[in-house]
């Protein structure tokens, strides 16, 4: 059975304190990572897909790397509007989404 | 357009009502989606459609009816909910159902009393 787990479940940060959140994965054929992030009240939104171990990916503050057994997401120098769940989410072959609880991100101006 | 577009935002129903939300997108994705999200939970995969047909149904009660009249249309159909029904109800799609990103709406918020 596929399962993702991540960590830690709320992080809060000062505005400009980097700092990164892992997900830890166990799949049979990974087909591919997902980072989504999601703001209260509303659907997740996409921000990176990982497909093979020393990827990377970035994006203004974000940056995520996958091993074969995790992702992180790195936050760089944080801003208040990143405030958000960060959600994570692996795809074996032939199956759907396999969610993570998220990480909850508070920063603080 | 990159947009997946769901209707009504919030919703209360009591629990005889009938109603049905409903999600469109354009972006020509196949494959379409119906999840249920709890606060503080992730999203539970409900129903995947496949080239308009239906092809993945989580052991959802009946109570939950699906329906994809063409590509860019999704409907899920309510009726005599529980209270316990009551979470965000998110749509999204996807180019085919082979894992690709999913593109999530903004979801409805519903409430059964």
């Amino acid at each position: 059975e596929d399962q993702v787990t991540q960590s830690p479940e709320a992080l809060r940060l000062q505005e400009g304190e980097s700092s990164s959140l892992n997900c830890s994965y166990t799949v049979s054929g990974l087909r591919g990572l997902f980072w989504y992030r999601q703001d209260p009240g509303k659907g997740p939104e996409f921000l990176f897909t990982l497909y093979s171990a020393g990827e990377e990916k970035e994006k203004e503050r974000l940056k995520a790397t996958l091993t074969k057994k995790e992702s992180f997401l790195h936050i760089t120098a944080p801003k208040p509007e990143d405030s958000a769940t960060y959600l994570c989410a692996v795809q074996a072959r032939y199956s759907t989404l396999t969610f993570g609880k998220g990480t909850m991100l508070l920063v603080s101006p | 357009d990159t947009e997946v577009t769901q209707t009504p935002k919030h919703l209360v129903m009591g629990m005889t009502n009938k109603k049905s939300l409903k999600c469109e997108q354009h972006m020509g994705h196949r494959a379409m989606y119906w999840y249920k999200q709890k606060a503080k939970k992730p999203p539970e995969l409900m129903f995947v459609y496949s080239y308009e047909k239906l092809s993945i149904n989580e052991s959802v009660p009946s109570r939950f009816s699906p329906e994809c009249p063409n590509s860019s249309l999704l409907n899920l159909h309510l009726h005599a909910l529980q209270p316990e029904d009551s979470a965000l109800y998110l749509c999204a799609s996807s180019h085919s159902d082979r894992g690709e990103k999913l593109f999530f709406g903004s979801g409805t918020q519903l409430s059964v009393l």
